[in-house]
């Protein structure tokens, strides 16, 4: 079993639809990233948590230490929000593992 | 800013042929990391550096595999022989500690033929 799991692997949705991918982690962490990466691009951070509830334009991403658990939303969706997104979390001595991934497709 | 600065993007070398990456992070983040990434998976950790030294290379295959960060800066990867299973995004990140976030580059994409 990875230490980070994320759900859906896949989601295609169109267009103004609202967009939840789930991760959930095993290990105690110190942080926990939601990251962005295009086809063929490189690999954006758009958010990093350790408590509650962080908000980014139509993004908003949570978490909850006791269940292990984050949230990353997407308002009104958008085709250019199309990409795959991924959960890592950061332990103490700045180790890093990531999730597998979800792939969203938002079509117009 | 010039962020984390990776090259070259894409490599196509034959089996057994030796292959190498470059790394240029953010000015002043002190630890360097090297992450392989295949096609629908996420990143695996390679090696993470901690200025110049290597403090967690556990997953790096080291009998082909081997990496540097003379003077605590820029580092590079090395692969020698290649093979095909090696075919993968080659990524590199930094970052200053801390509650800082990470910074990483848009990788090298190796395809070996």
């Amino acid at each position: 079993k990875n230490e980070v799991e994320q759900s859906p692997q896949n989601l295609t949705a169109q267009e103004g639809e609202f967009i939840t991918i789930n991760c959930s982690y095993s290990v105690g962490i110190s942080a926990l990233h939601w990251l962005q990466q295009h086809p063929g691009g490189g690999i954006v951070s758009l958010f990093m948590l350790s408590s509650g509830k962080k908000k980014h334009g139509r993004l908003i991403a949570t978490i909850n230490i006791q269940e292990k658990h984050s949230s990353l939303h997407i308002t009104a969706s958008h085709p250019r929000d199309s990409a795959v997104y991924i959960c890592a979390v950061r332990s103490g001595n700045n180790d890093m593992r990531f999730g597998a991934g979800t792939r969203l497709t938002v079509k117009p | 800013e010039a962020g984390v600065v990776q090259s070259p993007r894409y490599k196509i070398i034959e089996k057994k042929q030796p292959v190498a990456f470059w790394c240029n992070p953010i000015s002043g983040h002190n630890t360097l990391y090297w992450y392989r990434q295949n096609l629908g998976q996420g990143p695996e950790l390679l090696i993470r550096y901690e200025n110049e030294e290597a403090v967690d290379d556990s997953q790096l295959p080291k009998d082909r595999f081997s990496a540097e960060r003379l003077k605590g800066v820029d580092s590079t990867l090395k692969i020698q022989p290649a093979e095909l299973g090696d075919s993968a995004v080659y990524l590199c990140a930094s970052s200053s500690g801390g509650d800082y976030g990470y910074t990483f580059g848009s990788g090298t994409r190796l395809t070996v033929v």
